[in-house]
């Protein structure tokens, strides 16, 4: 049973391109959660999914920032018209529902840097 | 504020030490989870609790929930337990954790 798998691994763009994150949650895992890890900081909370539905996007910046999960195939992260600030590590984490006693598990994430 | 605080922020010792980690919490929460990071690498889940005490192998976390506040225990630590600790809390409503900004743990040889 694979884990949660995120690709690519690493990702390097230029200000002003989009950049497309995606992240497979574990089998039998409906319920994907994005986070963002800037340089020197803590892991905040983006977006929540379940699959065709946002959930929560409290944590997603109002612009240049979407979030999908498809009935088929992986969740995707987007990212339009990067700026060096959104260099970062990009987490996803899936669970099999939200409730109390379903542990969340990580993928190895997506280093974005921005040139 | 943060809601979840961790202490302390770095931590060294030496091979074989007893080792703690604390974390406080300002809010009503489900669940909280241990997690640790290693450098450059993915977030591994090390324990989720909401009461008492779990253990496994030379890990120990515990939780008080009368006084919001957890604390990872390394008996016998080795320098491969070097990596960042952090301690995620999910409230009682709403969708998302709330993390801690890691201890950074090193065990020198």
């Amino acid at each position: 049973n694979a884990g949660v798998m995120q690709n690519p691994r690493h990702l390097v763009r230029r200000r002003g391109q989009e950049a497309r994150l995606r992240c497979s949650p574990m089998k039998g895992h409906s319920h994907v959660y994005w986070y963002r890890q800037l340089p020197e900081e803590g892991l905040k909370f983006m977006v929540y999914l379940q699959k065709e539905n946002i959930i929560d996007e409290s944590g997603m910046p109002k612009e240049r920032f979407s979030a999908e999960f498809p009935k088929e195939g992986p969740s995707i992260l987007r990212i339009q018209q990067v700026v060096r600030g959104d260099s970062a590590a990009y987490f996803c984490a899936s669970s099999p529902a939200r409730g109390f006693g379903n542990e969340q598990f990580f993928g190895p994430g997506t280093r974005l840097t921005v040139l | 504020k943060n809601e979840v605080e961790q202490s302390p922020q770095n931590l060294t010792a030496q091979e074989g030490e007893f080792i703690t980690i604390n974390c406080s919490y300002s809010v009503g929460i489900s669940a909280l989870h241990w997690l640790q990071q290693h450098p450059g690498g993915g977030i591994v889940s090390l324990f989720m609790l909401s009461s008492g005490k779990k253990k496994h192998g030379r890990l120990i976390a515990t939780i008080n929930i009368q006084e919001k506040h957890s604390s990872l225990h390394i008996t016998a630590s080795h320098p491969r337990d070097s990596a960042v600790y952090i301690c995620a809390v999910r409230p009682n409503t709403g969708n998302q954790f709330y993390f801690g900004t890691g201890t950074s743990l090193t065990v020198i040889p």
